[in-house]
């Protein structure tokens, strides 16, 4: 079993519509994110989460929100989708007691969504 | 300037071949740096932290100059299965990705 899981895999949806997209976790990290990536461009960091309830805004956080209601879940959502949304999403962990700054980060599977 | 700079390639080897990557970044307060491993629509996979004495994993050595401020990945010995994009990584508080290196390593 992965132990970072994103759902769904693959989603195609319209323009205006509501998406949310899942990460669960089985590491036990504290430390979660939700990136996406686009050709050309590195991972962008959307938002992040340090603890439950923790919400951070990182580089690209217009038009995005999350929610962390449990150390093993951070759910990322597009109010109201539009075209340029289209990209590869990536949810990470990590965990600070390893390593501290150095600690590495985990990523799920990542979820291809395209917006119409 | 982006924060993290890679030249895209693609670096295209035959087997066999030693072939670097070179990665700068521009805020000097960075704090920890690493190499990950990406292939194609998958995931980005942790390959090796990047010291200030320079690394070495098997094949994969990776060096930090951060007077000069840029990192190296060297690959020796190259196989097949090393073609991927290689993504350098500063932490500057939060991790800053490249766009990445892609090499084909070729038979």
């Amino acid at each position: 079993d992965a132990d970072v899981t994103q759902t769904p895999r693959n989603r195609i949806t319209k323009t205006g519509k509501r998406i949310m997209l899942e990460c669960s976790q089985t590491k036990g990290h504290d430390r979660m994110y939700w990136y996406r990536q686009d050709p050309g461009l590195g991972l962008r960091l959307i938002y992040y989460s340090f603890d439950v309830k923790d919400i951070n805004k990182g580089e690209i956080s217009d038009g995005y929100s999350v929610s962390r209601q449990a150390q093993a879940k951070f759910s990322l959502s597009l109010e109201s989708a539009i075209p340029n949304q289209t990209a590869l999403y990536f949810c990470a962990t990590s965990d600070p007691r390893t390593g501290g700054n150095n600690q590495p980060q985990h990523f799920g599977d990542g979820t291809r969504l395209s917006i119409l | 300037r982006k924060e993290v700079e890679q030249d895209p390639g693609p670096f295209n080897v035959p087997e066999g071949a030693t072939v670097a990557f070179n990665c700068t970044y521009s805020n000097s307060a960075s704090q920890s740096f690493f190499w990950y491993r990406q292939d194609c629509r998958k995931e980005p996979k942790l390959l090796m932290s990047v010291y200030s004495s320079g690394n070495e994993d098997g094949r994969f050595t990776a060096q930090l100059n951060r007077a000069s401020q840029y990192i190296s990945l060297l690959i020796r010995d190259s196989k097949l299965s090393d073609s991927a994009t290689y993504l350098c990584v500063v932490n500057t508080g939060k991790l800053i990705f490249g766009q990445g290196t892609t090499l084909q390593v070729k038979p």
